[in-house]
């Protein structure tokens, strides 16, 4: 069973200051996508990640994917207030028909 | 236009009750998700279908009964709702791509 794991589980981070999530899975696979969810909204996709080496970058937001280490991080750069929401990983399996997510991090960027 | 819409978004109601999900996308996608997102935010898949046929059951309770009438729907019916079936549940469609969600319904059973 395809086991999906993110740390850290919640993140403080003052405005301005670097820091990096980190997904790791279980089986191979290679497609994973980051989402982001702000309190009582729906999930809103960020990023799709291919192939191994697979690199994506938005605004503050970039993403990249290592298949032979089973891992994916969302590195934020000077972090703002807007940037707090939980993002979750999420690995395609089963002939991508199955998505299963990681555990999510809760953002929290203090001004 | 809302690519994955749910209705309703918010239903509350007493344990041992019927009650059902609606979710339509026009995305043309083949592919349609419901997931369960518990008190703790964890997500789980619970059932998806591709082109109207079931691919994936992950172990869900015989109360709950997805339904799929044509690509572009899939509801869901809860029979003999329990206190433990309280979440938000999302429906999302997908192709080869990432999966697209509606904005939730929030179940409440009281």
């Amino acid at each position: 069973e395809l086991k999906v794991e993110q740390n850290p589980l919640f993140l403080s981070m003052q405005e301005g200051k670097n820091y990096t999530i980190y997904c790791n899975y279980s089986t191979t696979s290679d497609r994973l996508y980051w989402y982001r969810q702000d309190p009582g909204k729906s999930l809103e996709s960020l990023f799709v990640l291919l192939s191994n080496g697979a690199v994506k970058q938005e605004g503050r937001l970039m993403a990249s994917l290592d298949t032979k280490a089973r891992l994916s991080t969302l590195h934020i750069t000077a972090a703002v207030h807007d940037l707090s929401a939980t993002y979750f990983c999420a690995v395609a399996s089963g002939g991508y028909q199955k998505v299963t997510f990681g555990t999510g991090t809760k953002l929290q960027v203090i001004p | 236009d809302t690519a994955v819409s749910q209705t309703p978004k918010y239903l509350v109601t007493q344990m041992g009750n019927d009650k059902s999900i609606k979710c339509e996308q026009n995305l043309g996608h083949d592919t349609m998700y419901w997931y369960k997102q518990d008190s703790k935010k964890f997500l789980k898949i619970m059932f998806s279908y591709n082109n109207k046929e079931l691919i994936i059951n992950e172990t869900v309770p015989n109360r709950f009964s997805p339904k799929s009438p044509d690509k572009a729907h899939l509801n869901l019916h809860i029979n003999s709702l329990e206190l433990g079936d309280s979440a938000v549940y999302f429906c999302a469609s997908g192709g080869a791509g990432e999966a697209f969600f509606g904005q939730g319904t929030r179940l409440t059973v009281v």
